[in-house]
């Protein structure tokens, strides 16, 4: 079965810090996808990437950037220079391959207080 | 107009009512989830329909039932709801194309009250 775990429960930092989520996951499968979402104060969930897993490249978007590292099963999430409007309820998320349906597997979530 | 609607997005009921969570999309998707999310526990995946005539639980479906009326929509009940149903609710729809993966696109949530 898979399995997302994201030990960090919440994160509190001053404006202009850079804050690391942490992502661990599980699964017997070869092919998978890992997925970020947003979760805002107002509720809506807010897609911010998706990698499979034979992309191991790191990416980055702006103030955001992810770490894959297959041998270690961590998909790890940066923000730098950290803005109030980051603060947010932060999913990692894991679904195994087409055949499974793509059900997603979410992690606990990470809530992340950005101070001014 | 949002491609993938709750109805309805609050709601405050009591303990042994039955009350019915909707969803509906426009983006002509066969795939329709429904998730709950929990403090900590992230969302969890409660049923699942890849078509009309083909419905599924997910991990945690005792306590629920599901109903797909029709390509476009895809209805949550609680038969006899317990307070420890309160949750957010949400809805996900995702297309079936053949390729390695569909991206699932959701709801804005409903948020239940279980008193």
């Amino acid at each position: 079965a898979q399995k997302v775990t994201q030990a960090q429960t919440e994160i509190s930092v001053v404006e202009k810090e850079d804050v690391t989520l942490d992502c661990v996951y599980e699964t017997r499968d070869t092919t998978y996808y890992l997925f970020w979402y947003k979760q805002p104060p107002s509720g809506e969930l807010v897609f911010l990437i998706r990698r499979n897993s034979f992309d191991e490249q790191n990416e980055i978007s702006g103030r955001y950037s992810w770490n894959f590292q297959k041998s270690t099963s961590s998909f790890n999430f940066t923000i730098t220079a950290s803005q109030v409007v980051d603060s947010a309820v932060y999913f990692c998320a894991l679904s195994e391959a087409e055949a499974a349906g793509n059900k997603l597997t979410f992690g606990g979530g990470t809530r992340v207080l950005v101070k001014p | 107009d949002a491609d993938v609607t709750q109805t309805p997005r609050n709601r405050i009921t009591k303990t042994g009512k039955r009350i019915m969570l909707e969803c509906s999309q426009t983006k002509g998707h066969d795939r329709m989830y429904w998730y709950r999310q929990d403090p900590g526990l992230g969302l969890r995946l409660i049923y699942y329909s890849f078509d009309v005539k083909d419905i599924n639980k997910g991990e945690i479906s005792d306590g629920y039932s599901v109903s797909r009326q029709a390509q476009a929509k895809f209805s949550l009940s609680l038969e006899s709801a317990i307070p420890n149903q309160t949750a957010l609710y949400f809805c996900a729809t995702s297309a079936d194309t053949g390729v390695p993966y569909n991206e699932q696109f959701f709801g804005p949530g409903t948020r239940l009250t279980v008193l």
